[in-house]
């Protein structure tokens, strides 16, 4: 089946800790996504990234980290500078314009 | 600043009743509106995506209209399902690819 799967499903972060966030597609498509989901909020765009090897910065990017190497993953790291990690992660991909994302599950990180 | 604002916030119906729900935008140049609906604790699906020229569509017993001079939009659910409770997120795009995401309209469909 193709889709796009996030790992791990529940994460748990301890003070000044990073923590990766994994992000697999088998849908063979160019864009990629990370955002950020809070109660009460829209989803919020972290990181994109529109082809293999660039990514752009969205509209929270502080304390947050991307690669792209390969066309099937987007992993994201939240970084010990991100003071308020504590949200739900969503991973999507888009086969072009005007064509619907695609999101997984979402990973949700906590503080302990 | 290209913002999108649903409402109501939350709305609970009975098992079989019809429903509406509003997304009004600021976004500009507008470029497509897509409705998706995501279930408690997953990713959001897409249930319609509409451009400039379209002013309705439907998808089973979902029917999206769009008004682009008055930049509304509205969901209408016919004969609701349980399985129809989650929440609505109206998703609007600029012709320069920014994507503004509303809040999401959270239904409760009650036997």
């Amino acid at each position: 089946d193709g889709g796009i799967t996030q790992s791990p499903k529940y994460l748990f972060r301890k003070e000044g800790q990073n923590v990766t966030l994994s992000c697999e597609q088998n849908l063979n498509h160019d864009a990629m996504y990370w955002y950020r989901q809070d109660p009460g909020q829209g989803l919020r765009l972290i990181y994109y990234s529109q082809i293999v090897n660039d990514f752009q910065k969205g509209d929270i990017a502080e304390g947050y980290s991307v690669s792209r190497e390969k066309k099937e993953s987007f992993p994201l790291t939240v970084t010990s500078a991100q003071k308020n990690p504590t949200a739900f992660y969503l991973c999507a991909s888009s086969g072009g314009y005007n064509q619907p994302q695609h999101f997984g599950d979402g990973t949700r990180l906590s503080i302990l | 600043k290209n913002q999108v604002e649903q409402s109501p916030q939350s709305l609970i119906i009975l098992e079989g009743k019809n429903c509406t729900l509003q997304c009004n935008y600021t976004v500009s140049p507008f470029s497509n509106l897509r409705w998706y609906k995501q279930d408690t604790g997953r990713g959001p699906v897409s249930l319609t995506i509409m451009t400039f020229s379209e002013n309705t569509k439907s998808n089973g017993r979902y029917t999206a209209t769009l008004d682009a001079d008055t930049k509304q939009s509205s969901l209408h659910i016919t004969a609701s399902q349980l399985s129809d409770s989650a929440s609505y997120i109206c998703v609007v795009s600029a012709r320069n690819n920014d994507m503004r995401f509303g809040a999401g309209t959270r239904l409760t469909v009650k036997p």
